[in-house]
C-alpha cells in the first residue's frame, strides 16, 4: 500500500499570503489529522477529519481551516500567514477516528514565512 | 489543558549505553504512544499501552505505562547509532479524544 502522501513538500510564502496544504492518505483510510511541528512548541493536533466531518479542532485561531473530500483526500488552509506559522505541517490517516487505530503520518510539508 | 512533559530533552550517549526516556502528565489518558521521526520524515509508531501497568517489549526497547495511566516510559539497552532519532510520546485524551504530544527527546547515539 502507498503511505500518506503530503503535497507541496516544501513551501516558501510572505507575510499575509495564504497558502493550501494537501494531504493524500493511505488508501482506504478515512480518518485524516493534521498537526503542527515547530521547535519551540512540539506537535501540536489542529484537526481531526473523518467521512468529511471535522470531528475534532485544537486550539488555532480560525485562521486555519481544512477540509476533508469524499475520497478522504484533505486539505488544510492558512489565511493571513504570519511569520509564527513557519513550521513543518504533518498529517496522518487511520482507519477509524479518535480511536486506537495506527496513525501513519505523512512525510509532512515544510512551510516557510518571511 | 493536558500536557505530556518528557524528559530529558536531549541526550547524546556511547554506543552501547543505556538510557531511559520519560513522558509525565497530572492527567489520565485512555492510552499512550512511542513514535520515531527521523529527519526529514514523518514520525513512526512504536507501541500503544493501553492498559496500567502494561509493559512491552520491541527488541532492545522496553515501554512501561504507569499504574495510573499518566505518565510511561522507554527504555533503551544496549543503544545504537540507528536508534538516534527524535523520540515522541503521545496520549489520548480520555475526555476529547485528543492525541497530545510531549515535546519529544533528541536522541543521538554516538558509535
Amino acid at each position: 500500500k502507498a503511505g500518506v502522501t503530503q503535497t507541496p513538500r516544501y513551501l516558501i510564502k510572505t507575510r499575509g499570503q495564504q497558502v493550501t496544504l494537501s494531504c493524500s492518505p493511505i488508501s482506504g483510510h478515512r480518518s485524516v489529522s493534521w498537526y503542527q511541528q515547530t521547535p519551540g512548541q512540539g506537535l501540536q493536533f489542529l484537526f481531526e477529519y473523518f467521512s468529511e466531518t471535522q470531528r475534532n479542532k485544537g486550539n488555532f485561531p480560525g485562521r486555519f481551516s481544512g477540509r476533508q473530500f469524499s475520497n478522504s483526500r484533505s486539505e488544510m488552509n492558512v489565511s493571513t500567514l504570519e511569520l509564527g506559522d513557519s513550521a513543518l505541517y504533518l498529517c496522518a490517516s487511520s482507519s477509524s477516528a479518535g480511536g486506537t487505530d495506527t496513525q501513519y503520518f505523512g512525510p509532512g510539508t515544510r512551510l516557510t514565512v518571511l | 489543558t493536558q500536557l505530556l512533559e518528557q524528559s530529558p530533552q536531549f541526550l547524546s550517549i556511547q554506543e552501547g549505553e543505556n538510557l531511559t526516556v520519560y513522558c509525565n502528565s497530572s492527567s489520565v489518558f485512555s492510552s499512550l504512544q512511542w513514535y520515531r521521526q527521523e529527519p526529514g520524515e514523518g514520525p513512526v509508531l512504536l507501541v500503544t499501552v493501553v492498559t496500567g501497568g502494561e509493559v512491552k517489549k520491541l527488541k532492545r526497547l522496553t515501554f512501561q505505562f504507569g499504574d495510573a495511566r499518566k505518565d510511561s516510559s522507554l527504555h533503551i539497552t544496549a543503544a545504537q547509532p540507528g536508534d538516534t532519532g527524535l523520540y515522541l510520546c503521545a496520549g489520548r485524551s480520555s475526555n476529547t479524544g485528543k492525541l497530545i504530544f510531549g515535546q519529544g527527546t533528541t536522541l543521538q547515539v554516538k558509535p
